[in-house]
């Protein structure tokens, strides 16, 4: 199975540079992904990993490690919009390939 | 862009009876899930539907939640009968067969309240 973890809240200020950590136990998977919801939205898929290293979507970046079970989403230039939920999954390799997500870390960007 | 519909957007309902929640996904999207999520948590996966097919159910509540995808098109997921802890978002998402195979787009939700 699989389980991840994620800090609960995380706070910065507009302009700023924010990490979001994410840490997992799993017996495989395909990848890591990080999704964004704001409050009485629906997920929006942000960034993936297949592989180890850093993948940059404009002002997003992720990175994963596989040997440290370990990835995390960079958030730079903070906007306001951006003050949201982000939730890290894996697609595990057993049986449905299924998606597990972590338990969300809330973001607060203050001005 | 293409976008997965969902309806009713907000349901209120009182215990023991029964509601139902649609999803129609992006056309040519195979795989199909049914999420529940609590207000401050991540989706749990309730059923996975590959095409027509249910792929992996371990998760729904068989005495009283039920999913069909009868022409591997649209869904529909039924709740009978309806309990307090129950209360959620119900979130459905879709995915390509191979093309973008790990992302995943979500509709807008149901949010049920049982009183």
């Amino acid at each position: 199975g699989q389980s991840l973890e994620q800090p609960s809240e995380v706070t910065a200020v507009e302009g700023a540079i924010v990490q979001i950590n994410c840490t997992y136990q799993t017996s495989g998977f395909y990848g890591l992904s990080w999704y964004q919801q704001h409050d009485g939205g629906a997920p929006t898929f942000l960034s993936y990993n297949a592989l180890d290293g850093l993948e940059e979507t404009g002002r997003f970046s992720s990175f994963l490690s596989r040997s440290d079970s370990y990835g995390y989403l960079l958030l730079q230039e903070l906007q306001m919009k951006d003050s949201a939920s982000y939730f890290c999954a894996v697609r595990g390799l057993d049986y449905g390939q299924n998606f597990v997500f972590g338990p969300g870390t809330r973001l607060s960007v203050l001005p | 862009e293409a976008e997965v519909a969902q309806s009713p957007r907000y349901k209120i309902t009182e215990k023991s009876q029964a509601v139902a929640f649609w999803c129609d996904p992006i056309s040519g999207h195979a795989t199909l899930y049914w999420y529940r999520q609590i207000l401050g948590q991540g989706p749990e996966l309730l059923v996975q539907f590959q095409d027509e097919s249910v792929v992996d159910d371990s998760q729904l509540p068989k005495d009283r939640f039920s999913a069909e995808r009868l022409k591997g098109v649209d869904s529909t997921l039924k709740i009978q009968p309806a309990e307090l802890g129950d209360s959620a978002m119900y979130l459905c998402a879709s995915r390509a067969r191979e093309r973008d195979a790990d992302t995943q787009y979500f509709g807008p939700g149901t949010r049920l309240t049982v009183l």
